[in-house]
């Protein structure tokens, strides 16, 4: 199976300020997704990062609140940018592989704004 | 309403005890993968279903897809303290194909007691 990771795994910030989350991948993967779990809940897509040209996002989340990266086939940052409390979550990467027969996830983030 | 319901939403059973947790949703189910996750944690890949009537198994853990291809069904035989977790039901696609883009029930959060 494959491994990814996620930097950092738990952060503590201050409303208003931005917070940068990366996603390693230890193979290339056309494709990377982007979770956001509330606590309590259950995951929602963020947005899908492409390689080499903008994130696709989906309804409700904007790029000037999540602008996210993908410089390469095994790489992304996703950032919380002009944080509030609403926004403590704990955020996924993932990744599918095999076609789709598998899509693993990193181990996210805990990010709590205080 | 959920786009995909999970039941029951929490279960408490005996060590040894059998038991099983549903997936359904009104459309047709594109990709239905499971994952478990422990408190705070990333998610577990189990296994990923495609065809109708397809049947997988991960150690004492199966799961299956109905022949509609509108309900999954995850069964743990002789549970152990181990399998204790939240047990997430995701769809890469409803109604169309496996985008990769998973929607995730709501989860169904297990305690085993010894």
């Amino acid at each position: 199976s494959a491994v990814i990771s996620q930097k950092p795994s738990r952060d503590i910030c201050q409303r208003g300020t931005s917070l940068t989350i990366q996603c390693q991948v230890d193979s290339q993967v056309t494709m990377m997704f982007w979770y956001r779990q509330q606590p309590g809940q259950s995951l929602t897509l963020i947005a899908t990062a492409n390689q080499g040209s903008e994130a696709t996002y989906e309804s409700g989340f904007v790029i000037d609140k999540f602008p996210i990266s993908r410089p390469n086939l095994t790489f992304s940052t996703l950032t919380v940018s002009n944080m509030s409390p609403e926004d403590s979550s704990i955020y996924l990467c993932s990744a599918p592989f095999q076609g789709y027969n598998e899509q693993f996830f990193g181990p996210g983030t805990r990010l709590t704004v205080l | 309403s959920q786009e995909l319901e999970q039941s029951p939403q929490s279960l408490i059973v005996q060590e040894g005890k059998n038991l099983t947790i549903n997936c359904t949703s009104s459309k047709t189910l594109y990709g239905l993968y499971w994952y478990k996750q422990k408190y705070g944690e990333g998610l577990i890949f189990l296994m990923m279903l495609q065809k109708g009537g397809e049947e997988k198994s991960h150690e004492k853990i199966t799961a299956k897809l109905d022949e509609k291809k509108q309900q999954s069904s995850l069964h743990i035989t002789a549970s152990q303290p181990s399998h204790a977790g939240i047990y997430l039901c995701g769809a890469g696609g409803l109604s169309s194909g496996n985008t990769g883009k998973l929607i995730f029930g709501q989860g169904t959060t297990l305690q085993v007691k010894p």
